[in-house]
């Protein structure tokens, strides 16, 4: 069946332009989570989504972030204004979201490479 | 906070030679602890899991042993085959979480020539 897919695959923009990335979770899951993974670095917690809710945002960087789900579809995340900082890799993951959570593996979708100019 | 160490890599290796990635944590209470795979081109992939100390995680392979008294889950393979090639990363999960954030060690690549 179909995994987690992330669109852009690549996104190359200017300092202080928007920009929106996408997530489409594998059909059934209910959780949803967002990962950031700078250079040489291990991946970032951002935010988590049961449902359509989040009820952790604790790894936001900034209100420049923002993030939203439409039921247990699709989720948007969005980069206001972006600085140079912001450049990295964005991945998505979705799971059943329900039972042991040590049980409830997660889905990596193949992320989106953002490049801040 | 909760953090993961993985060895700096890159790491680079001879098909059918002995694997070792280090991988110690810091955490409050008692986390589970896994291992994610990154192939060329593909989405990170889970490996192996252990849940409480002492158990080992084992796939494809793959071995790593939960070791609560040295705050360890070494990853380790007996002899890699150059399909291994990837990127390895040590996670945890802290414990008493009711859902999966995860953190992570930065990233081991491991390259397998024939």
């Amino acid at each position: 069946g179909a995994g987690v897919s992330q669109s852009p695959s690549n996104k190359v923009t200017e300092k202080g332009k928007d920009v929106e990335l996408r997530c489409d979770p594998i059909s059934g899951h209910t959780a949803l989570y967002w990962y950031r993974q700078r250079l040489g670095q291990g991946l970032e917690f951002l935010i988590y989504f049961q449902g359509n809710s989040a009820p952790d945002k604790s790894g936001l960087p900034s209100d420049r972030f923002s993030a939203e789900r439409t039921g247990e579809s699709v989720s948007t995340l969005t980069i206001q204004r972006t600085q140079q900082e912001d450049s990295a890799v964005y991945l998505c993951a979705s799971s059943l979201g329900w039972g042991r959570v040590t049980l409830d593996t997660q889905y990596f979708g193949p992320g989106t490479r953002l490049t801040v100019l | 906070g909760d953090s993961v160490t993985q060895m700096e890599g890159p790491v680079t290796l001879s098909e059918e030679a002995f694997l070792t990635i280090n991988c110690t944590y810091t955490a409050t209470g008692y986390p589970s602890l896994f291992w994610y795979v990154q192939y060329p081109g593909e989405g990170l992939q889970l490996l192996l899991k252990a849940t409480k100390a002492d158990d080992k995680g084992s796939n494809k392979g793959f071995e790593a042993t939960y070791r609560k008294e040295t705050t360890s889950f070494h990853l380790e393979k007996g002899s890699v085959q150059v399909s291994d090639s990837a990127v390895y990363f040590c996670a945890l999960l802290a414990g008493g979480t009711s859902y999966g954030k995860l953190t992570f060690g930065q990233g081991t690549i491991l390259t397998v020539h024939p």
